[in-house]
């Protein structure tokens, strides 16, 4: 079954911390792997797009890593901001498919 | 460049009442145009896709349907709402190369 999970569904950090936030992708054949950040009431917006063959892909403060073996991806922020306050959503494509997850609801406090 | 809007942004309509959300993309031509739903807790879920005026392929059968009257539009209706037809509407347009781009979407609450 294909099929996109993400960890944990909600985090808080304070303002300046790094996080990691995790995906496990099940599908097939696969393509490539974009994170989305969706701000509150918002559209989603993409962040990066990884395939295959890449490893890491950084966007500014934001570092998505690929391990295509295992089928995981993360995407770590690093000093953390009040506007990194958000979902974060991993998209597996596969074929000309595509699945969502479910998102990690992350929260920045001062 | 490129823009999506989508409009209204809120809507609260009573059940059994008509449905009409709006979507125009500017600055691109022949866009792939979709129409996903979120509701709380689930990831996107995919309702319509159009790769041309006229051309709607339904990934979910239930109580919508869609429409493409122009190239650049893409209007998602229903005759009569359902309570379970609550949620949050977003409408994407696409590139050969599959980025999508979303509007803003729409909060629909049927009471």
């Amino acid at each position: 079954k294909n099929q996109v999970e993400q960890s944990p569904q909600s985090l808080i950090i304070l303002e300046g911390k790094n996080c990691t936030l995790q995906c496990n992708y099940t599908v097939s054949p696969f393509s490539n792997l974009r994170w989305y950040k969706q701000d509150t009431g918002r559209g989603p917006v993409s962040l990066t797009i990884m395939t295959f063959s890449e490893n890491t892909k950084s966007n500014g403060r934001y570092t998505a890593t690929l391990d295509a073996d295992t089928k995981q991806s993360s995407l770590h922020i690093t000093a953390s901001q009040l506007s990194d306050s958000a979902s974060y959503i991993c998209v597996a494509y596969f074929g000309d498919k595509l699945i969502f997850g479910t998102g990690t609801r992350l929260q920045v406090f001062p | 460049s490129q823009t999506i809007h989508q409009w209204p942004a809120t809507l609260v309509q009573p059940v059994g009442s008509p449905l009409s959300l709006e979507c125009t993309v500017e600055g691109t031509s022949n866009p792939n145009l979709y129409w996903y739903r979120q509701a709380a807790g689930r990831g996107l879920q995919l309702l319509f896709y159009s790769v041309g005026i006229g051309q709607i392929s339904s990934e979910v059968p239930q109580n919508l349907s869609a429409s493409r009257p122009q190239d650049r539009q893409f209007i998602l209706s229903s005759k009569k709402l359902l309570l379970s037809d609550s949620g949050f509407y977003l409408c994407a347009w696409g590139t050969e190369r599959p980025t999508l781009h979303f509007g803003n979407g729409t909060r629909l609450t049927v009471t």
